[in-house]
Formats: structure tokens, C-alpha cells, sequence
């Protein structure tokens, strides 16, 4: 156990729908990452936050979005879903500091019909 | 920008097999590397991790040695067993590329390992 919690842990919607994924930090982590693993583009970083600000922006689609919450939880947005956004979303907790471990949750496998 | 390669798989193996995983990579700055694991219906786990040139990381068995001159950080263990079968995920963080000071994982697409009993 990591100590980083994702819920939901599946989740299937229809195109066009929006969700809401959300992660709990590790307890005394600031940095919170999301990456999304899909068969075919593999495991990629779309966005990092520290203490309640963005850090960082990878390829995140402009349909997604995110947050930190002053309790340092985090929540992914995913609107106007489509396809090809079926795939484990991962969240991953960290002190802060460059370089340090990424602690990761179990994922929420996210289905789109 | 920053990327990382992994070989080729699947690799199935006999337990007790000798194991290598080839892993390089390219960077701006001076990455921190790291092998990561993924048993089936789980998240990812840190293996082992190497942060400056010339580090050997180890854990459960398994090393990898950062070799700046070849920018590798090849992940090896000698006698695998039927629980190492898993997905490996290489990887760096690389503070000083193009995003600035961030820790952003950068991963390879992974190979599956199967271990025959």
C-alpha cells in the first residue's frame, strides 16, 4: 500500500459525459501528479500540482483539467469525453523536492462507451 | 525533450534465468533514474532509483548501474523468479529540461516479463 488512494476504481460512462476522478496524497506529500496509461500512447505525465498550484503541464488535452485543494487532494476533470480517453488514470503523491520518489495509487480504470 | 527507451518485448524466461533489461535515455540536464514495476491489476512501484552518475540502485535482487557515458541505466537481476512476472517501467526525472524545475516522471513503454515455473 502506497498510501496514495484513487476512487472511484472503475468507472464507465458514455461519450460526451464528464467525470471527476480524485487522489489523496500521501500524508505530508505537497506534489501530486496525473498520468494516464493507454495501450497505445503508453504512460504519459499530464499535469502536476504543489501545494495547491500548477507546476507543471504535459499533454493534457484542453478538456481535462485539474485542481489542488487546500487539504493537498487533487481531482481530475474530464469533459466531453471521448473514445479514445478509455484508459488507468494514475495519480502519484511525492514531498516535492526535485527528483524524489513518486509514490503511485492503484489507478481508476476509466471506460468510455 | 526528454525520452526514454526501453527494449523490445515480451520476455519470457525460465525461473533461476539470468534477466536484462536494456533502458536508455535522453536529457537535458542530469536526470535521476528509476525502474519501476507494475504487478497485474496494480498501480506502479518504485524498484530501485539512481541519481547521480555511476550510482547503482538495488532492490529485491535487481540492479541497474547509471552510465552517463552511454546514457543507460540497463536493469539486471540474476536469477529471477516466477513472482517477478510484471510489467518494467524505465524512467527519469530530468529537473533541469525544458519545463523547468519540476519532477515530472518521464517513462518507457514498458516491458512485460514472464517467468515460467
Amino acid at each position: 500500500d502506497s498510501g496514495v488512494t484513487q476512487t472511484p476504481k472503475h468507472l464507465i460512462t458514455a461519450t460526451g459525459q464528464r467525470v471527476t476522478l480524485r487522489c489523496s496524497p500521501r500524508s505530508g506529500d505537497l506534489s501530486v501528479y496525473w498520468y494516464q496509461q493507454s495501450l497505445d500512447q503508453g504512460l504519459q505525465f499530464l499535469i502536476q500540482y504543489y501545494n495547491g498550484e500548477e507546476r507543471a503541464k504535459g499533454n493534457i488535452l484542453e478538456r481535462f483539467s485539474a485542481q489542488q485543494f487546500p487539504d493537498l487532494h487533487s481531482e481530475l476533470n474530464l469533459s466531453s469525453l471521448e473514445l479514445g480517453d478509455s484508459a488507468l488514470y494514475f495519480c502519484a503523491s511525492s514531498v516535492g523536492t526535485v527528483g524524489d520518489e513518486q509514490f503511485f495509487g492503484p489507478g481508476t480504470r476509466l471506460t468510455v462507451l | 525533450g526528454d525520452s526514454v527507451t526501453q527494449m523490445e518485448g515480451p520476455v519470457t524466461l525460465s525461473e533461476e534465468a539470468f534477466l536484462t533489461i536494456n533502458c536508455t535515455y535522453t536529457a537535458t540536464g542530469y536526470p535521476s533514474l528509476f525502474w519501476y514495476v507494475q504487478y497485474p491489476g496494480e498501480g506502479l512501484q518504485l524498484l530501485l532509483k539512481a541519481t547521480k552518475a555511476d550510482d547503482k540502485g538495488s532492490n529485491k535482487g535487481f540492479e541497474a548501474t547509471y552510465r552517463k557515458e552511454t546514457t543507460s541505466f540497463h536493469l539486471e537481476k540474476g536469477s529471477v523468479q516466477v513472482s517477478d512476472s510484471a510489467v518494467y517501467f524505465c524512467a527519469l526525472s530530468d529537473p533541469l529540461g525544458a519545463t523547468g524545475a519540476n519532477s515530472k516522471l518521464t517513462f518507457g513503454k514498458g516491458i512485460t516479463l514472464s517467468v515460467r515455473p
